[in-house]
């Protein structure tokens, strides 16, 4: 089993529809990771968690550092959303991120 | 402002032959790091370096080599090439620790015949 998974893998909607992506962890961590990677295959980094939630733009992550789940939400999704999203997880101490797999999101115009 | 810089962006090799691939970053970042990402997995972690003349094992090093001699330089070696290598490549680099925000190149895709 991963340390980190994700859910879904897959997730199809239409414009302007609300999307939330799950992310839950098995280990202690000191930061919780978004990264998005839109099909030409770049990968820039969105948020970094250690508690609570944050927001950039229509872009919204939480954590749950007791439950060790996080969640990115999307608001008013657009066709330009559609990517691969990945969380990563940092272990106390540790020395490398833990990936996701990454969930794969298309909105539909 | 470049940010992370990989060369090559394609590259095809037969099995056997050597090559290395080139990550440069303009950000002053201490850490440095090399992933492969193939179809249904993470990114996951070749070699690391935290800092000038430092380099380390991340969860799959095998037959991948790497040196970092100026600090803005991270060059991953591959000596001997296996179609089991065929992937892509993405090299990052933070300031910090890898709980500090990682920023990526736009990635190699190396294919291995």
């Amino acid at each position: 089993k991963n340390e980190v998974e994700q859910s879904p893998q897959n997730l199809t909607a239409q414009e302007g529809e609300f999307i939330t992506i799950n992310c839950s962890y098995s280990v202690g961590i000191s930061a919780l990771h978004w990264l998005q990677q839109h099909p030409g295959g770049g990968i820039v980094s969105l948020f970094m968690l250690s508690s609570g939630k944050k927001k950039h733009g229509r872009l919204i992550a939480t954590i749950n550092i007791q439950e060790k789940h996080s969640s990115l939400h999307i608001t008013a999704s657009h066709p330009r959303d559609s990517a691969v999203y990945i969380c990563a997880a940092h272990e106390w101490g540790a020395q490398k991120l833990v990936f996701g797999q990454g969930t794969r999101l298309t909105i539909n115009p | 402002n470049a940010g992370v810089t990989q060369t090559p962006k394609f590259r095809v090799l037969k099995t056997g032959q050597s090559m290395t691939l080139l990550c440069a970053q303009d950000m002053n970042h201490e850490y440095m790091y090399w992933y492969r990402q193939d179809p249904g997995m993470g990114l996951r972690l070749i070699h690391y370096s935290v800092g000038e003349g430092t380099t380390a094992k991340g969860e799959v090093p095998d037959g991948y080599n790497v040196s970092r001699l100026k600090k803005q330089n991270f060059l991953l070696g591959l000596e001997s090439a296996a179609p089991s290598q065929t992937s892509v490549y993405f090299c990052a680099s933070s300031w910090g620790a890898p709980g500090q925000p990682q920023h990526f190149g736009d990635g190699t895709r190396l294919s291995i015949l």
